[in-house]
């Protein structure tokens, strides 16, 4: 079976103290990998999608990478503002016809000022 | 662009009582989905499809029935609420093989 593992489960950081969240996958033949952040009390907010080992895209504060077997999601110089659950999806290929996603569990972070 | 919507945005019901929640996009998207998202359990799949008049079973289908009748809507229906169904339903929807983007949630308790 497909796991998604996100760690740590919690991470508390003082602003402008930078951090990694990773998420492993035991999907062989990823088709995209997801990443999504979601604020208390409202849906997931899509953040990037990685399509193959290598890639790295950023937005702001936030830069997430990709190889074989796992995904980073770096916050550089963090703000309360980036305070929120992240949550990492993969697309595996048997799942292709319904576009399925299969999620991790997520990281709340809290970002202190 | 409204995105993705969910009505109600609450509700609470009582063990055995029915009701709909109906999710609408206006992305044009082919997919649509229904989750759940419950405390140490993360997002389930409950219901999805690919296409107006198609519907397929997720991961969690049990107690459940959907409808897509017109392209940007998809409704999902509870016969009998249990309160084990307590929980907050999201609704997604997707142009494959793209990233899905999800509605702002109802939060469902059944007592």
């Amino acid at each position: 079976e497909d796991q998604v593992t996100q760690s740590p489960e919690a991470l508390r950081l003082q602003e402008g103290e930078s951090s990694s969240l990773n998420c492993s996958y035991t999907v062989s033949g990823l088709r995209g990998l997801f990443w999504y952040r979601q604020d208390p009390g409202k849906g997931p907010e899509f953040l990037f999608t990685l399509y193959s080992a290598g890639e790295e895209k950023e937005k702001e504060r936030l830069k997430a990478t990709l190889t074989k077997k796992e995904s980073f999601l770096h916050i550089t110089a963090p703000k309360p503002e980036d305070s929120a659950t992240y949550l990492c999806a993969v697309h595996p290929p048997e799942e292709a016809a319904g576009n399925k996603l299969t999620f991790g569990g997520g990281t709340r972070v809290l970002v202190k000022p | 662009n409204a995105g993705v919507t969910q009505t109600p945005k609450f509700r609470v019901l009582k063990t055995g009582q029915s009701m709909t929640l109906l999710c609408a996009q206006d992305m044009n998207h082919e997919y649509m989905y229904w989750y759940r998202q419950d405390p140490g359990m993360g997002l389930r799949l409950i219901h999805y499809s690919v296409g107006e008049g198609t519907t397929a079973k997720g991961e969690v289908p049990d107690g459940y029935n959907v409808s897509r009748l017109k392209k940007q809507n998809f409704l999902l229906g509870l016969e009998s609420a249990a309160p084990s169904q307590t929980s907050v339903y999201f609704c997604a929807s997707s142009y494959p093989p793209h990233e899905q983007y999800f509605g702002p949630g109802t939060r469902l308790t059944v007592t």
